[in-house]
């Protein structure tokens, strides 16, 4: 099994809703990430969770709420999103140690934020 | 910080060879990948060079030079389904954990 499964594909959202975005992995990867992608620009890091531990923030705003529950799960909480917020949300995995550390890309979750 | 550079955009001809140019600086380096991501998909993994030199992977090829700070992907028989973005990225150390951070991406459209 080398897949990232992302749900949902798609996701349209309130600007007061709350919603979370799901993220999972079997092939017993340490390193799980959150990447943001705009239309025609390279995915933007968001989040690091290194061994079930958050590592990396990168200065994302609080609105955004990663949780970890497990090795093979990765959440995202939404809530109070703005419309700029409107992007490609991609998960991904790593082995998280050694020299290989491949990203495995899940499918992405379609975000719209209105 | 890190900083990627590869070209916005490129054109080739289909069954034509093209060459994908990405220079880098980073610190705490540890290898180079291509990824390719078609319109409203996610990236997907082309290849992975941690050493100088060439590794080749069918019609795809990449290279690095890491005393450069340059990598290239080299795309032969070029094929109409080959019309993707080709984002370069970079593995480093960072924060007890390994890192990926992305070029801009370089937008290549097969014409016939």
């Amino acid at each position: 099994d080398t897949e990232v499964t992302q749900t949902p594909k798609h996701l349209v959202m309130g600007m007061t809703n709350k919603k979370s975005l799901k993220c999972e992995q079997h092939m017993g990867h340490r390193a799980m990430y959150w990447y943001k992608q705009k239309a025609k620009k390279p995915p933007e890091l968001m989040f690091v969770y290194s061994y079930e531990k958050l590592s990396i923030n990168e200065s994302v705003p609080s609105r955004f709420s990663p949780e970890c529950p497990n090795s093979s799960l990765l959440n995202l909480h939404l809530h109070a999103l703005q419309p700029e917020d409107s992007a490609l949300y991609l998960c991904a995995s790593s082995p998280g140690q050694g020299l290989n550390t491949e990203a495995f890309f899940g499918q992405g979750t379609r975000l719209t934020v209105v | 910080g890190q900083n990627i550079d590869q070209p916005t955009e490129m054109t080739a001809t289909e069954g034509a060879i093209v060459q994908i140019n990405c220079t880098y600086q980073t610190s705490g380096f540890n290898g180079l990948f291509w990824y390719q991501q078609h319109a409203g998909e996610a990236p997907t993994f082309l290849s992975y060079n941690v050493l100088d030199g060439l590794e080749e992977k069918g019609r795809f090829s990449s290279f690095l030079s890491r005393s450069k700070g340059y990598s290239y992907l080299l795309l032969k028989e070029l094929q109409m389904k080959d019309s993707a973005s080709y984002l370069c990225a970079v593995s480093y150390s960072g924060a007890g954990s390994y890192q990926l951070t992305f070029g801009k991406g370089t937008k290549l459209s097969v014409i016939p």
